[in-house]
């Protein structure tokens, strides 16, 4: 149980498209989700807080007008970033918390996905 | 703002032996303390998790405990096999958020 996946699991786009990634909780009810980014060789750095069916809550340094997340149901939430530069490129990973637990705060994560923008 | 600290980038370790870990935290003591293996590409995978009350945590060959005086926690795996080869995370939360340590790479040498 507690699987999370992302979609896609890498993708290569140009300076200045937009790039959209999905996050599902496969078998469980995610009410929050959130969204993180690593360089390589660097720890997760948490961009944002994702609440089912409200606004995301942005970490302090992260534009908001640049990462669009949506946490339309129970189960997905998607990372959009827009106008993307060779700077963005990084490997922007997923988690929700698995309310079963009982109020724990487990959190599971998806594979991630890689976005190199050239 | 909280600052996570985990002792050294890589540690190289003889098959067999216990490998120990440890994740430095400044300002207050959160409420739960976990423990996350990441492999090259992969997200995390959740280990173990411990509550300020609790002193220590065992899992299988797993070994956490938390020092909230000291505000330390030390990951242990005994037994050490190749396998366990990965980067290791600690992983703290303030309120609702996560907020991860730099991480400890972990090379179990045979």
């Amino acid at each position: 149980g507690a699987v999370v996946s992302q979609h896609p699991s890498w993708v290569i786009c140009k300076s200045g498209t937009s790039v959209k990634i999905e996050c599902r909780s496969l078998d469980f009810q995610a009410t929050t989700m959130f969204w993180y980014r690593q360089f390589p060789k660097q720890s997760l750095m948490l961009m944002a807080t994702s609440n089912e069916g409200s606004k995301a809550t942005y970490e302090q340094g992260v534009e908001k007008d640049k990462f669009l997340i949506n946490h339309a149901s129970l189960t997905l939430s998607t990372l959009t970033v827009t106008s993307a530069h060779p700077e963005d490129s990084s490997f922007y990973i997923c988690s929700a918390r698995d309310w079963r637990t009982g109020g724990s705060y487990e959190q599971y994560f998806g594979p991630g996905t890689r976005l190199t923008v050239t | 703002s909280q600052k996570i600290e985990q002792n050294s980038e890589a540690l190289n370790i003889q098959e067999g032996k216990t490998a120990t870990l440890t994740c430095n935290y400044t300002n207050y003591s959160p409420a739960y303390l976990q423990w996350y293996r990441q492999d090259p590409g992969r997200g995390p995978v959740f280990l173990l998790l411990i509550r300020e009350n609790e002193k220590e945590k065992r899992k299988e060959r797993l070994k956490v405990t938390f020092d909230t005086t000291l505000k330390q926690s030390l990951f242990h795996i005994t037994a050490s096999q190749p396998a366990d080869s990965a980067t290791y995370l600690c992983a703290l939360n303030t309120g609702n958020q996560f907020y991860f340590g730099t991480g400890t790479s972990l090379t179990v040498i045979p």
